[in-house]
């Protein structure tokens, strides 16, 4: 298994540029979760699915839109890039909802000019 | 929504010391996980403890969910156990599918 995987590594844009960041997982995970981490802060949770066609905000979505046609991806899309979104991004999955183990994907860093 | 304070922010050890890491939450919760980041950013998950014990080589983790904390161990630490240790909660009511972090303990175990 490949586990969560991410693409890109690392991308730099301009202000009001957009972009999918591209989550997979192979392990058949119904939960599926996209956070952003800043210097000094913990993870903070963006958006979340617990299955295919089925998504909900978590404590920051505003700018970024997702999707899930699949079990197994779970792209994040910035409609129009702002530096205060440059971050790390990573992707999580678990089994079955929260209540699992949870496995990160390496991260994309993200710079916004 | 549940707040997750982590103690202390920051950790400086020599090798083979030991140490404990804690964990705070202002709510009940159904889910409680220990994960490391190492220095190169990768986030593993160490336990899935919403309550009770775990051992794991040299880490173990208890969590007494009554009195709404964690504590993490490290045991004999090495330079390889240096990184960011964050605990994270889902509320048992009201948002219990989304996971909640706290902001981390940074420990760095020198040689």
């Amino acid at each position: 298994n490949a586990g969560v995987t991410q693409t890109p590594k690392f991308q730099v844009l301009k202000t009001g540029q957009s972009m999918t960041l591209q989550c997979a997982q192979d392990m058949n995970h119904e939960y599926m979760s996209w956070y952003r981490q800043d210097p000094g802060m913990g993870l903070r949770l963006i958006h979340y699915s617990v299955g295919a066609g089925i998504t909900d905000q978590g404590e920051v979505p505003n700018g970024y839109n997702v999707s899930r046609s699949t079990t197994e991806d779970f792209p994040l899309r910035l409609l129009s890039a702002a530096p205060s979104q440059t971050s790390v991004y990573f992707c999580a999955s678990s089994y079955t909802r929260t209540r699992e183990t949870q496995y990160f994907g390496p991260g994309t860093r993200l710079l916004v000019l | 929504g549940i707040q997750v304070e982590q103690s202390p922010p920051d950790l400086i050890l020599q090798e083979g010391a030991n140490s404990t890491l804690r964990c705070n939450f202002s709510d009940s919760v159904n889910n409680l996980q220990w994960f490391h980041q190492n220095p190169w950013g990768q986030l593993i998950n160490l336990f899935y403890i919403p309550s009770g014990t775990k051992q794991n080589g040299r880490l173990s983790a208890t969590t007494v969910a009554t009195e709404r904390y964690s504590l993490l161990y490290i045991s004999s630490s090495q330079t390889t156990d240096s990184g960011v240790y964050f605990c994270a909660v889902s509320p048992s009511q009201g948002g219990s599918e989304k996971l909640v972090f706290g902001k981390g303990t940074k420990l760095t175990v020198n040689p």
